[in-house]
């Protein structure tokens, strides 16, 4: 069963600082592993997607990162700004689902 | 940009009730799924859905839930007999031919409370 693990929980930066989250998962039979943001009580935005075979990929201010073979992925937003502020959840996708992390919860200081 | 819709957004119900949560994917999709989030916990995997047949369901998906697409747009969720610990936010998502390789679009999400 995949397991997927994300750290720091929560981190508060001030505005300008870049962000880093990190993301592991236990299977790395992995098709694709996904990045959203999540606002209180609303629903999962797609950030980015990468595929299994890609090392990175990037959106804008957002890169992430993709070890495949030691179960890690990581997001870097560059310039953080106070609309960053959300919860950050990764996702690995196995077969016809994807397993999610808890999240880190980002707070962007004005 | 075409998104994936909800109804409702909010549903308070009794114990024991049924319940149906309704969803319109994204119009060129052929996957289907439905998730649920616990306050305060993990996004959770339910069910995925393709060709009219389940592909892959959850432990937590038995017997009291099942997913119908009655028509060329709804795709729903069926809670039989809801229970105290059903109350969540419910998240339909949809993805494109080769849904392994393909982003999965959620919709904004129906929370469910039972009394």
């Amino acid at each position: 069963k995949q397991e997927v693990t994300q750290i720091p929980a929560a981190l508060s930066v001030p505005e300008g600082e870049n962000l880093v989250l990190n993301c592991s998962f236990t299977d790395s039979a992995i098709y694709n592993l996904q990045w959203f943001r999540q606002d209180p009580g609303k629903g999962l935005t797609s950030l980015l997607l990468i595929q299994s075979s890609q090392r990175e990929q990037t959106s804008g201010r957002l890169n992430a990162s993709l070890d495949k073979s030691s179960g890690r992925s990581t997001l870097y937003i560059a310039a953080s700004q106070p609309g960053d502020s959300a919860t950050y959840l990764c996702a690995a996708s196995n077969d016809y689902k994807l397993s999610f992390g808890a999240g880190t919860t980002v707070t962007v200081r004005a | 940009e075409p998104e994936v819709t909800q109804t409702p957004s909010h549903q308070v119900t009794q114990m024991g009730q049924e319940v149906i949560l309704r969803c319109v994917p994204i119009s060129n999709h052929l996957y289907f799924y439905w998730y649920r989030q616990i306050l305060g916990q993990k996004v959770e995997f339910l069910v995925s859905f393709y060709n009219n047949e389940i592909s892959e369901k959850s432990e937590i998906f038995d017997d009291q839930f099942s997913v119908e697409r009655p028509d060329g747009s709804n795709f729903t969720l069926k809670i039989r007999s809801t229970k105290l610990e059903d109350s969540a936010m419910y998240f339909c998502a949809s993805s494109d031919v080769g849904h392994a390789q393909e982003t999965q679009y959620f919709g904004p999400g129906t929370r469910l409370l039972v009394l």
